[in-house]
């Protein structure tokens, strides 16, 4: 059963780097057939796609977070991770990883395994 | 930038059937996806490619599609429903993933 896994620091400072990683058991992250993505919610709110990266690094981020957005990925430790720039207190939010299977050439895909999701909380 | 609309809350009694929708422009070309989340717990996918259940989920939830606008249909609505559901799907191109705003469905 394939399973995913936050880690990082709960808490970050305003104009710091949130830095979290995702790490994926039960397969590979090597599989040609999925992305793997990054989605936060901040707190009472919706979801929002901050990005997704592919097993040999092409990478897909929101326009709206394009200029503070890294994301990587670590074939040999089977792990992703995210990088967020100069946060603010509007970046505290729970932020979940999650594998994302293709719908097709240029069709949207969907998001089947996520996980647990952890509280970042951006504050001095 | 691209957004797909839902709203915000849908209520019906036990037994009824929910119907939740989600529009956008890109929505004839683009595949929509629903994910039912429940309080402190992860997303979890319910329809993709707008129709298909994935194994495990219940048999009274379907998903349609017509033009611009995608439906979840939840037929004999039962308590452990209620929940948050959202659409998502992505723009024109694919390339841009989008969440709709949520829409709370409530058991009377």
């Amino acid at each position: 059963q394939l399973q995913l896994q936050e880690s990082g620091p709960g808490l970050v400072k305003p104009s710091e780097t949130l830095s979290l990683t995702c790490t994926v058991s039960g397969g590979s992250i090597s599989s040609s057939s999925y992305y793997w993505g990054w989605i936060r919610q901040p707190p009472g709110k919706g979801l929002e796609w901050i990005g997704s990266i592919y097993y040999s690094g092409s990478t897909y981020y929101n326009p709206s977070l394009k200029s503070r957005v890294t994301i990587s990925v670590d074939t040999s430790k089977n792990q992703f991770s995210l990088k967020l720039s100069s946060v603010t207190a509007a970046d505290t939010a729970v932020y979940y990883c999650a594998r994302r299977f293709m719908g097709g050439e240029h069709r949207s895909g969907g998001m089947d395994y996520w996980g647990q999701g952890t509280l970042v909380t951006v504050s001095s | 930038s691209y957004e797909l609309t839902q709203p915000p809350s849908v209520s019906v009694s036990p037994g009824q059937t929910a119907r939740i929708t989600c529009s956008g422009d890109a929505l004839p070309k683009q595949y929509a996806y629903w994910y039912q989340q429940k309080p402190g717990q992860a997303p979890v996918l319910v329809i993709y490619k707008d129709s298909e259940r994935p194994s495990g989920i219940p048999e009274r939830f379907s998903g349609s599609s017509s033009g611009t606008t995608v439906t979840l249909t939840i037929s004999g609505v039962q308590a452990e429903d209620e929940a948050d559901y959202y659409c998502q799907s992505a723009d024109s191109s694919g390339t841009y993933e989008v969440f709709g705003g949520g829409t709370k469905l409530t058991v009377l």
